[in-house]
């Protein structure tokens, strides 16, 4: 199984900081990753998938880049609405894996 | 309107069973694969069991071997997921997921508790 680890696991900044979350993989499976955003009591909501294409309706302050085994999300400037949990997510294979998830909270 | 919605979730004694329903509206299980992902309770996203739109493909974590059976009933668009041996850690939110060329369609979840 792909194994995928995210860094770091809490972030602590303020809005229109400049975040960036990060997930490397054991294996290389080229772009079949997407990146989530959770709220409590929330399902995941999908942001980014195949690595870099944004979900229609997300912001354009959301990006994602990277390929093989590293990949990062990146919020541009970041709003009150952004504060939540954030999931990197492999899926090249039917055994999916998710990143440990990474907490983003008010500095 | 494109949807899932799962159902059948509670609370139940270990060594018990349980049978979740995801209901799809909006589309065809065709040519989509079928997840169930849970969530324990403070915890992060863990993948349970998947199966292809044809019961072709069937795959499950470690975690649930044996003791779990996902499957399907495509004249009705509905995905269950059979839970048999439950133990206090199979306790989470369990959400089911489209994976049709991307992971794009996910239900609201529900609650299993495993407790005596």
């Amino acid at each position: 199984d792909i194994q995928m680890t995210q860094s770091p696991s809490t972030l602590s900044a303020s809005v229109g900081d400049r975040v960036t979350i990060t997930c490397r993989a054991t294996q290389s499976f080229s772009d079949w990753l997407a990146w989530y955003q959770q709220k409590p009591g929330k399902a995941p909501k999908l942001l980014i998938y195949k690595a870099s294409t944004l979900q229609s309706g997300v912001p354009s302050r959301f990006s994602g880049s990277g390929s093989g085994t590293e990949f990062t999300l990146t919020i541009s400037s970041l709003q009150p609405d952004d504060f939540a949990t954030y999931y990197c997510h492999q899926y090249s294979t039917y055994l999916w894996t998710f990143g440990q998830g990474t907490k983003v909270e008010v500095k | 309107q494109v949807q899932l919605v799962e159902s059948g979730g509670g609370v139940v004694q270990p060594g018990r069973s349980l049978r979740l329903s995801c209901a799809a509206s909006g589309f065809t299980f065709n040519g989509s694969a079928m997840h169930w992902v849970r969530q324990a309770p403070g915890m992060g996203l863990e993948w349970v069991t998947v199966t292809s739109y044809d019961g072709t493909h069937i795959h499950y974590a470690e975690s649930v071997k044996g003791r779990f059976i996902v499957s399907t009933d495509n004249s009705k668009n509905i995905l269950y997921l059979h839970m048999n041996s439950l133990r206090p850690e199979d306790t989470a939110v369990y959400y089911c997921a489209r994976d049709f060329s991307s992971p794009d369609l996910w239900g609201q979840g529900t609650l299993v508790t495993v407790s005596s």
